[in-house]
């Protein structure tokens, strides 16, 4: 079946480190592949896409490229903020599909 | 920026009890889902409505559970008669055709508890 298996957490990082949140999927065809955001009290909110094969999407410094070699989708940032503190969830959408089917979710920290 | 509405954002209610949660999903958006995250799981698919129908569904969306779109507007989630297990966040959401391509918009949540 599909499904996303995320690195566990938390993450605790200093402000100003490298991010890395792993992800790897398991679907048939060519997914289309997402990274959500949860801030505190607040809702899934979209932070970057990749819809085929060696696609990068970006946003806020964030990125992830899409290897279907590898079948993963890893979130990197190249220096973290405190306001990056929230959980971080890996998620797909098969072809021909509606669901997002997400991973657990990974819980990161960063302190000043 | 527009924005999906749920409520209430918090519930309790009693085990064996009806509960309705609603949502306000996006004026323009054609696709509306329910999600559910368990505390400290993930967060699961329930169901996609798409022209006034059920379109996906996952094993979860039993016969305990159904959707209704009442007035062009709001958008339902009914669980008839709730057990200690379907305490849980459950998030509403809305997307454009091209779910893909634009992506979803999720509601902050409403925290159900069964007691």
């Amino acid at each position: 079946g599909n499904s996303v298996t995320q690195m566990e957490g938390p993450v605790t990082l200093s402000e100003e480190a490298f991010l890395t949140i792993n992800c790897t999927y398991t679907a048939t065809g060519y997914p289309s592949l997402f990274w959500y955001v949860q801030y505190p009290g607040e809702g899934l909110q979209l932070l970057l896409k990749a819809t085929k094969a060696d696609d990068k999407g970006s946003n806020k410094g964030f990125e992830a490229t899409y290897r279907k070699e590898t079948t993963s989708f890893h979130l990197e940032k190249g220096s973290v903020q405190v306001s990056d503190s929230a959980v971080y969830f890996c998620a797909l959408i098969r072809q021909a599909g509606t669901a997002l089917i997400f991973g657990k979710g990974t819980t990161l920290s960063v302190s000043s | 920026e527009p924005e999906v509405t749920q409520t209430p954002s918090h519930q309790v209610t009693q085990m064996g009890q009806e509960v309705i949660l609603r949502c306000v999903p996006i004026s323009n958006h054609l696709y509306f889902y329910w999600y559910r995250q368990i505390l400290g799981q993930k967060v699961e698919f329930l169901v996609s409505f798409y022209n006034n129908e059920i379109s996906e569904k996952s094993e979860i969306f039993d016969d305990q559970f159904s959707v209704e779109r009442p007035d062009g507007s709001n958008f339902t989630l009914k669980i008839r008669s709730t057990k200690l297990e379907d305490s849980a966040m459950y998030f509403c959401a809305s997307s454009e055709e091209d779910r893909v391509l634009h992506g979803y918009t999720f509601g902050s949540g409403t925290r159900l508890t069964v007691v």
